[in-house]
């Protein structure tokens, strides 16, 4: 079974660009959630979708936004980028909106900000 | 605000020997609680977990136990394996509020010598 897909694995973009992550959750996972890891801050929580509906938000400002598609793929998208964006972005998903199931990660996307 | 600590950054065990994690926790609406592993340039991969209602959670060499009155709860690994050698991150959530976003301690180092 195939887990879940992150890409790309590595990007290095500017000050003031704007940037696009994608992640492909394992199948018949219908919640999407994304994380932020930084050697400061720990893993911390950008927000989640479930059925194409955003349902949960991190405290991240709102350069940080994303969207689910009806194949329960999930996009971020992080604009106007600073320094400080550099991070692991990490995906997770889990089962069908129900609470309390364990959240399975992807190897995530190394954003580098130049 | 730190919810989840784990205060031992670091860890060494003997091959054979028992492994013993530990992650305390300050919000009292946290009812699911996970342990995580990760190795470099991976993501966490989920290792086990345990609800609020139980105390105690075994899979094979991994035994999850919660002290719900202390906020405390603890990861034992027997025997411990060189293949357990990576960072273990302790999570929760509070799904009773229908937040399905873990909040995740700093992560504990863990070493197990041949």
């Amino acid at each position: 079974k195939a887990g879940v897909t992150q890409t790309p694995r590595y990007l290095i973009k500017t000050r003031g660009q704007q940037v696009t992550l994608s992640c492909s959750p394992i199948s018949g996972h219908r919640s999407v959630s994304w994380y932020q890891q930084t050697p400061g801050q720990g893993l911390q929580f950008l927000f989640e979708y479930f059925s194409e509906t955003q349902r949960n938000k991190g405290n991240f400002p709102g350069r940080f936004s994303g969207r689910q598609f009806s194949n329960s793929r999930s996009e971020m998208n992080v604009s106007t980028l600073e320094l400080g964006d550099s991070a692991l972005y990490l995906c997770a998903s889990s089962l069908a909106g129900e609470n309390n199931q364990p959240q399975h990660f992807g190897d995530g996307t190394r954003l580098s900000i130049l | 605000d730190q919810q989840v600590k784990q205060n031992s950054p670091s860890l060494s065990v003997q091959e054979g020997r028992i492994s013993i994690l530990n992650c305390d926790y300050t919000n009292s609406m946290f009812d699911y609680f996970l342990w995580y592993k990760k190795y470099p340039a991976e993501g966490p991969t989920f290792l086990i977990s345990i609800s609020s209602i139980k105390d105690k959670n075994e899979d094979g060499r991994f035994t999850v136990f919660l002290n719900k009155s202390a906020k405390h709860l603890s990861l034992h690994i027997v025997p411990s394996q060189p293949g357990d050698s990576a960072v273990y991150f302790c999570a929760a959530s509070a799904g009773r509020t229908g937040a399905n976003n873990l909040f995740f301690g700093t992560g504990t180092r863990l070493t197990v010598i041949p």
